[in-house]
């Protein structure tokens, strides 16, 4: 069974950082893309970032309203994905999820999303 | 970005009601769209992807068409427990982007 577990979130202060972890289990993790995603209290999802797997050097793709202060990562060894986040803004408050992207037809999609952590910006 | 607008932004419906809803990109994403099913509190599901492939599990009352710009899910016998929120995604470009979603209410 597919498993996404994220940890990591809490309350922090504008200009703080946070670290989210996602662990995964039930498939393997090293052959997927993956993905966060969030969605902020009452409004629809949004794409955060995306890291590739080993067969493409680990690259990464970011929604713009993050690009240069959050960054994604993995370590396939503890089949584990991270969100650095910093320079955080009232803004980015919403419950972050971890989601598998799927491959199908060389184009990649969610079909697993995790349970989600709340990350809260205010001071 | 390729800007996705769904309408209708929600719906009132009964038991045993075919629903039908839409998503416009804002630019050809040939079939790479995937909807989303979301009920309160919990994380979205995986409906349908590649714009009419059915997600493994997922009831064949749920069905999806379009190409280009223009898609549709369908729920052709709605139930009491389809009452959600429903996303489309494009991720034919980055960055991703849903669509603002509709409401269903029984």
């Amino acid at each position: 069974e597919v498993q996404l577990l994220e940890s990591g979130g809490g309350l922090v202060q504008p200009g703080g950082s946070l670290r989210l972890s996602c662990a995964a289990s039930g498939f393997i993790f090293s052959d997927h893309y993956m993905d966060w995603v969030r969605q902020a209290p009452g409004k629809g999802p949004e794409w955060v970032a995306r890291i590739r797997d080993r067969s493409k050097s680990y690259s990464t793709e970011y929604a713009a309203s993050v690009k240069g202060r959050f960054s994604i990562s993995r370590d396939d060894s503890e089949n584990s994905l991270y969100l650095q986040m910093n320079s955080l803004k009232t803004e980015d408050t919403a419950v972050y999820y971890c989601a598998r992207g799927e491959n199908w037809g060389g184009y990649r999609y969610f079909d697993f999303w995790g349970r989600g952590t709340l990350v809260t910006v205010s001071s | 970005d390729i800007q996705m607008t769904q309408s209708p932004s929600s719906l009132s419906a009964s038991v045993g009601d075919r629903v039908t809803i839409t998503c416009r990109a804002s630019q050809g994403i040939r079939n790479h769209l995937a909807w989303f099913q979301q009920k309160p509190g919990k994380a979205p599901k995986s409906l349908i992807k590649a714009a009419s492939n059915l997600q493994s599990g997922v009831p064949s009352k749920f069905s999806g068409s379009g190409s280009g710009t223009d898609f549709t899910l369908t729920i052709s016998s709605l139930q009491p427990e389809d009452f959600a929120t429903y996303y489309c995604l494009q991720y034919d470009t980055y960055p991703l982007t849903f669509g603002g979603g509709t409401r269903v209410e029984i």
